[in-house]
């Protein structure tokens, strides 16, 4: 399996609060991926990234930051939680953009 | 990204093979099949992806048609691990985004 390992797993919280997740690669690949994974919509890409402080928007990318300083790296901010933002969040990652992406195991966010 | 159509569900006994079956019919020449999977709670996995040539890798076989409007994802014997949502994703390489549609739920039993 992929190196990547996302944080936290699961998280709770209220709405209108700052929240981040991480996602943190051991592959060393270049290219990394937010998804969110909602009923009846599958997944849809959030933001992208193509290097290091390399990002770009994907469909749904309103509400959300991203932030890539290190290769290892990529985070999502939601800088004012919404409840339309409660979701399982997957990071992916390739090695570039003609190579599978390969997916992290997701975090559960709930926002109240 | 063309569209593809899957059947929503299919059966299959553990150590047989499956076929799920998956129609691209609006394919584009530059566009390659992928088919993912995700077992219930975890992340999509990476099964295999090709052009027009039948692949082959350690989890399983992709048959492609020869006019490309349809494909084939084979699991020679299934096992009870392998019930999963299957995905076929038709995608121009160099493009950043995946597109998952409905899928495929296949349900192996004993």
């Amino acid at each position: 399996d992929a190196g990547i390992t996302q944080s936290p797993r699961h998280k709770v919280t209220e709405t209108g609060t700052p929240v981040t997740l991480r996602c943190h690669q051991t592959e060393n690949h270049r290219y990394m991926y937010w998804y969110r994974q909602d009923p009846g919509h599958g997944l849809r890409l959030i933001h992208y990234s193509y290097g290091v402080k390399d990002t770009d928007k994907g469909e749904v990318s309103d509400g959300y930051s991203v932030s890539r300083s290190k290769t290892e790296d990529f985070l999502l901010t939601l800088e004012s939680a919404t409840s339309s933002q409660t979701s399982v969040y997957f990071c992916a990652i390739s090695r570039d953009p003609n190579q599978p992406q390969h997916f992290g195991d997701g975090t559960r966010l709930s926002i109240l | 990204d063309a569209k593809t159509t899957q059947p929503p569900s299919m059966d299959c006994a553990e150590g047989r093979a499956a076929n799920l079956p998956c129609n691209h019919s609006t394919i584009s020449g530059n566009e390659y099949v992928y088919w993912y999977r995700q077992i219930h709670s975890q992340g999509p996995q990476y099964i295999i992806h090709g052009l027009k040539n039948n692949e082959t890798n350690e989890m399983a076989s992709l048959i492609i048609t020869e006019d490309r409007k349809s494909s084939t994802l084979i699991l020679p014997h299934a096992t009870l691990r392998d019930t999963a949502v299957y995905y076929c994703i038709v995608r121009v390489t160099g493009y950043s985004t995946l597109t998952f549609g409905k899928g495929t739920m296949l349900l192996v039993s004993p």
